[in-house]
């Protein structure tokens, strides 16, 4: 257990749809990090929030969104979606932002499938 | 673009065979992580990895930077059908996220 939780563990919902995804990251730790993780493209980085604040974006949709919440825990938005989106959604938390090794724990992932 | 190549990218073995996958790539990383992930779970840190050279050892797990820090390898010793899962490998530049190669998928059976 990396003391990570996401919620829920699995969710379905139809074409055009919005859902979000809940992380809450283990005890300390500051960063947050979002991971999509599909066969061909396997695990790509959407975006981190540290504190409240966001610190980087990777490959992160216009229809996607996320947000840090002051007690840390933070949630994903997704809209709009597409079959596309099909894909298992991870959440990582760490203690620092950057610099050193950032080891990231990561949670169970939300499976998410879009028909 | 992928970042890291991770090589080979299927592996079926026996229980008891040794094995060495590799992680490739031509940028040049601060720290390269590798990590195991099981069906339906997340991925599960293994090890860091910082200077170039470094061997660092984990039961039968061995793990080591390239001298440039540019790739890495793991080599497992006489594996077990509970080292089956699917190994990341993941480098850390100056920027805050990390880039995973694809993974190579492992296989072990008694």
């Amino acid at each position: 257990d990396s003391g990570v939780t996401q919620t829920p563990k699995h969710l379905i919902t139809a074409t055009g749809q919005r859902v979000t995804l809940r992380c809450s990251p283990r005890s300390g730790d500051l960063s947050v990090y979002w991971y999509q993780q599909s066969l061909d493209q396997g695990l790509q980085f959407l975006i981190q929030y540290y504190n409240g604040e966001e610190r980087a974006k990777g490959n992160i949709l216009e229809r996607f969104s996320a947000q840090q919440f002051p007690d840390l825990h933070s949630e994903l938005n997704l809209s709009s979606l597409e079959l596309g989106d099909s894909a298992l959604y991870f959440c990582a938390s760490s203690v620092v932002a950057s610099g050193g090794k950032n080891e990231q724990f990561f949670g169970p992932g939300t499976r998410l499938t879009v028909l | 673009t992928q970042l890291l190549e991770q090589s080979p990218q299927f592996l079926s073995i026996q229980e008891g065979e040794n094995l060495t996958v590799y992680c490739n790539s031509s940028s040049v990383f601060s720290s390269l992580q590798w990590y195991r992930q099981e069906p339906g779970e997340g991925p599960v840190l293994l090890v860091t990895v910082v200077t170039g050279g470094e061997v660092k050892k984990l039961k039968r797990l061995t793990f080591q930077f390239g001298d440039a820090r540019k790739d890495s390898s793991l080599h497992i010793t006489a594996a077990q059908p509970g080292d089956t899962g699917l190994y990341l490998c993941a480098g850390k530049n100056s920027g805050y996220a990390l880039n995973f190669g694809k993974g190579t998928s492992l296989l072990v059976t008694p």
